[in-house]
């Protein structure tokens, strides 16, 4: 069974830094891209981040480039978020999710919450 | 970026009717184009990838259609467990942007 698991959500300080991670299981983690996507309290979902399976190709929403880093470790089946120089506005659910074939999002975890607040 | 933009933003219908969200694109997608559902505190369900296949376990009664710019999602006769908030979403390019989100009410 495909599961994905994210941690380290919590609350933060504005300017501060959070890292988040996805433990995947249930599939060769190593044969697919992975992306981070989030929700702010109420609104819809926003494209954060994705990585290739390789991590040879990393792609950012203009709102999180410059302070966001993606990677991944396939050795432990996990995905990673380095969120620096947090914002207000990135107070959301952060969920995992994988890619299939299709560049559609077919697995998704359940989601870890970031509030930025003072 | 492409923007995608989802219509009606919200919709109330009964158990037992048919209904069609649409999602047009600001530029052609091809058939780049995924639709999910989410209900409350939970995470995006797959329903449609590249436009209208349907995902492994998903109901029959849910279809996608379109191409280019122009795309739809159809559920022929409404359970209860489908009133949810749907999303659209364009993998034709980064950013992989989503529609707005249509919320699907009981009348």
């Amino acid at each position: 069974e495909v599961q994905l698991v994210e941690s380290g959500g919590g609350l933060v300080k504005p300017g501060g830094s959070l890292r988040l991670s996805c433990a995947a299981s249930g599939f060769t983690f190593s044969s697919y891209s992975m992306n981070w996507v989030r929700q702010a309290p109420g609104k819809g979902l926003e494209w954060v981040s994705s990585i290739s399976s390789s991590s040879s190709y990393i792609y950012y929403a203009d709102s999180v480039k410059g302070r966001f880093t993606i990677s991944r470790d396939n050795a432990k089946n996990s995905l990673y978020l380095q969120m620096n120089s947090l914002r207000a506005e990135d107070t959301a659910v952060y969920y995992c999710a994988r890619v299939r074939s299709s560049s559609a999002f077919d697995y998704w975890g359940q989601g870890t919450l970031v509030t930025v607040s003072s | 970026d492409i923007q995608m933009t989802q219509s009606p933003s919200s919709v109330s219908a009964s158990v037992g009717d048919r209904v069609t969200i649409t999602c047009r694109a600001s530029q052609g997608i091809s058939s780049w184009l995924a639709w999910y559902q989410q209900k409350p505190g939970k995470a995006p369900k797959l329903l449609i990838y590249a436009a209208s296949s349907l995902q492994s376990g998903v109901p029959s009664r849910f279809s996608g259609s379109g191409s280019g710019t122009d795309f739809t999602l159809t559920i022929s006769s409404l359970q209860p467990e489908d009133f949810a908030t749907y999303y659209c979403q364009q993998a034709n390019s980064f950013p992989h942007t989503f529609g707005q989100g249509t919320k699907l009410e009981i009348k």
